[in-house]
């Protein structure tokens, strides 16, 4: 079946600096992809939608500037976290829908992000 | 608008228990059903899905059926073991939009 590859899977940075968490889909193209938060013991929370070739189209309270997606091509999607503060520390989902119309979501295994 | 709500947790049971999560949803039109499951420090996996009224999906012993007059996709096992301890997401989809509900954590004992 259809594989989502996220990474990395753990990352600890420190307060100011970025860090990039890639989405990639291994076996399929996806013309879609969707970036979610969750916070601990809580359900997903979309932060914004990603379309191959176009700019990501973010939910209402995300900061597109803190939270640059890029989706440049139709088997990968970059979230980078711009100049993270301990507050950005949460869980980072990425799925991916196939380009067939296939009515389904492939999530990856989500990367954890600690900031310091 | 379109919503997903699902039973809160936690549930406890016993191994061999049966299971339900209750999922009802609102939407314009006929969306998808999925359950979702999550184990610890992992993503998202599918469990099952249905696409349109009466499919039942299973997986793993798991079965839920999509009933459009009472607008539901309740999650059954018969028999849990241990290993179903996780988060289970019910969700539904149509297009581009995908909505979720808070999540069921359910633990299962020895």
């Amino acid at each position: 079946g259809a594989v989502v590859s996220q990474h990395p899977s753990r990352v600890i940075c420190k307060s100011g600096t970025s860090v990039k968490i890639e989405c990639r889909s291994l076996d399929f193209q996806a013309t879609t992809m969707f970036w979610y938060r969750q916070f601990p013991k809580q359900s997903l929370m979309l932060m914004a939608t990603s379309n191959e070739g176009s700019k990501a189209t973010y939910e209402q309270g995300v900061e597109k500037d803190k939270f640059l997606i890029n989706h440049a091509s139709l088997t990968l999607s970059t979230l980078t976290v711009t100049s993270a503060h301990p507050e950005d520390s949460s869980f980072y989902i990425c799925s991916a829908r196939e380009g067939s119309g296939a009515n389904v979501l492939t999530f990856g295994a989500g990367s954890r992000l600690t900031v310091l | 608008g379109n919503s997903v709500t699902q039973m809160e947790g936690p549930v406890t049971l016993s191994e061999e228990a049966f299971l339900t999560i209750n999922c009802t949803y609102t939407a314009t039109g006929y969306p998808s059903l999925f359950w979702y499951v999550q184990y610890p420090g992992e993503g998202l996996q599918l469990l099952l899905k249905a696409t349109k009224a009466d499919d039942k999906g299973s997986n793993k012993g798991f079965e839920a059926t999509y009933r459009k007059e009472t607008t539901s996709f309740h999650l059954e096992k018969g028999s849990v073991q241990v290993s179903d301890s996780a988060v289970y997401f019910c969700a539904q989809g149509s297009g581009n939009q995908f909505y979720f509900g808070t999540g069921t954590s359910l633990t299962v004992i020895p």
